[in-house]
């Protein structure tokens, strides 16, 4: 099955600055790639998703890039701002069930 | 976008008693539906999922009579925790997928506390 890792578990930086969240997955197969944002007592949110024929996507501040022959995906957030402060998982899928990342817990300090 | 309905978002019950929890897709129809545990500063474990008009399928290690899932719709599946105990205690998340092979859209998630 596929096996998701993600770096960094944890992650502080100062408002304004950029963050980047790296994962890496082990099933040639998968084709889609969202990343989800965790705020404390509540269910994930899809911020930003990217599929095998792409190889970057934009959204305003973030972008996530994917490197197929690697089997690696990155999430960026330029102009951190404190409310961007949340646990982020990133997913690989081929078939309908997700696998997740750990998790990377962003601190994002004013 | 999709929205997926989850209820309640808290509770509490007391052990050996059961709690129902329902997941809702509001704007979509999902055959298939995912439910998810996720203990403290962890990630989301997947345990079982749930097939509209046929059984669930359930993750390796999860007790499919303690963990009763019900797809009895389109729209609806419930998760029911029996005979609860305090080591049953978690945060639980359903999701559906818009589409096969697509993004999955979580519900807010239920804190279960088991006194």
């Amino acid at each position: 099955g596929e096996n998701v890792e993600q770096h960094p578990s944890t992650l502080s930086v100062q408002e304004g600055d950029s963050a980047v969240i790296k994962c890496t997955y082990s099933d040639s197969a998968s084709n889609y790639f969202p990343w989800y944002k965790q705020e404390l007592g509540k269910g994930p949110q899809l911020i930003i998703d990217i599929r095998s024929n792409v190889g970057e996507k934009k959204d305003q501040r973030i972008a996530v890039t994917l490197n197929k022959t690697a089997k690696h995906f990155s999430l960026h957030i330029t102009e951190t701002q404190p409310e961007d402060s949340a646990v982020y998982f990133c997913a690989a899928t081929g078939y309908s069930t997700l696998t997740f990342g750990k998790g990377t817990m962003l601190l994002v300090s004013p | 976008g999709a929205v997926v309905s989850q209820h309640p978002s808290r509770v509490i019950c007391k052990s050996g008693t059961s709690v129902k929890i329902e997941c809702r897709s509001l704007d979509f129809q999902a055959t298939t539906m995912f439910w998810y545990r996720q203990f403290p500063k962890q990630s989301l474990m997947l345990m079982a999922t749930s097939n509209e008009g046929s059984k669930a399928t359930y993750e390796q290690g999860v007790e499919k009579d303690k963990f009763l899932i019900n797809h009895a719709s389109l729209t609806l599946s419930t998760l029911t925790v029996t005979s609860a105990h305090p080591e049953d205690s978690s945060f639980y998340i359903c999701s559906a997928p818009v589409y096969r092979d697509t993004e999955a859209f979580f519900g807010q998630g239920t804190r279960l506390t088991v006194v």
